[in-house]
């Protein structure tokens, strides 16, 4: 079975605070994702990654960064965390040509 | 630029009942479709796939979802509702060009009642 790790399931952050979420697969894909989810607005794609070292933006960049080291591994950063990046945060894996994607548990962010 | 909409935000049956879970999707190019599923404090599971081949796909837990290209749509069932079935499920689509990026629909929360 595929498996995503995610490093935290809950964090507590102070606005302003530089954070980190990692996400770690097992299964060797090329294809690496970060989402935010928020009721009623589903999954919104923050960055994604497609080979070490590669990231592309997704719809939502903005306040956050990548990095992508090792292929296992896929990093997401704030860099100054605001409330407004309160959030569901969940990172998923694809294989080369596959499209179906496999998700971690999740990190639910909270910034005060 | 594809878009997926699920009709109904929330969905209320009575266990027993038949599930139906709307999506249409637009794409100009033939999809790759997807359906998942969330449970609550929980990533998302794949539940069924459309990948061009039948056209009527079957899922895991008793779920299915058919392929209407004529309509756009790709609609999810289950002939019977369950207590278990309660969580939230997630349409998405993927075009067959370009990174393997999916776009979900907002979500249809599911509620079964006894």
């Amino acid at each position: 079975d595929v498996k995503v790790t995610q490093s935290s399931r809950y964090l507590v952050k102070r606005t302003g605070e530089k954070v980190f979420l990692e996400c770690v697969q097992d299964m060797d894909h090329e294809n690496m994702f970060w989402y935010r989810q928020d009721p009623g607005l589903g999954l919104r794609l923050i960055y994604f990654s497609y080979d070490v070292k590669m990231k592309e933006k997704g719809d939502i960049p903005e306040g956050y960064s990548v990095s992508r080291e090792k292929k296992e591994r896929f990093s997401l950063i704030l860099e100054s965390a605001s409330t407004n990046q309160t959030s569901m945060y969940l990172c998923a894996s694809s294989g080369t040509a596959a499209y179906e994607q496999y998700f971690g548990p999740g990190t639910r962010l909270t910034v005060t | 630029a594809q878009s997926v909409t699920q009709l109904g935000s929330h969905v209320s049956v009575s266990e027993g009942a038949l599930v139906l879970l709307r999506c249409n999707y637009s794409s100009s190019v033939p999809p790759y479709l997807f359906w998942y599923v969330q449970y609550p404090n929980q990533g998302l599971q794949l539940l069924l796939k459309y990948t061009s081949a039948a056209t009527l796909v079957k899922g895991i837990n008793g779920f299915e979802a058919e392929f209407k290209k004529s309509e756009t749509s790709f609609h999810l069932t289950k002939p019977s509702a369950h207590m278990s079935d309660a969580a939230e499920y997630f349409c998405a689509v993927g075009m067959n060009s370009g990174y393997s990026t999916l776009t979900f629909g907002k979500g249809t929360m599911l509620l079964v009642s006894p």
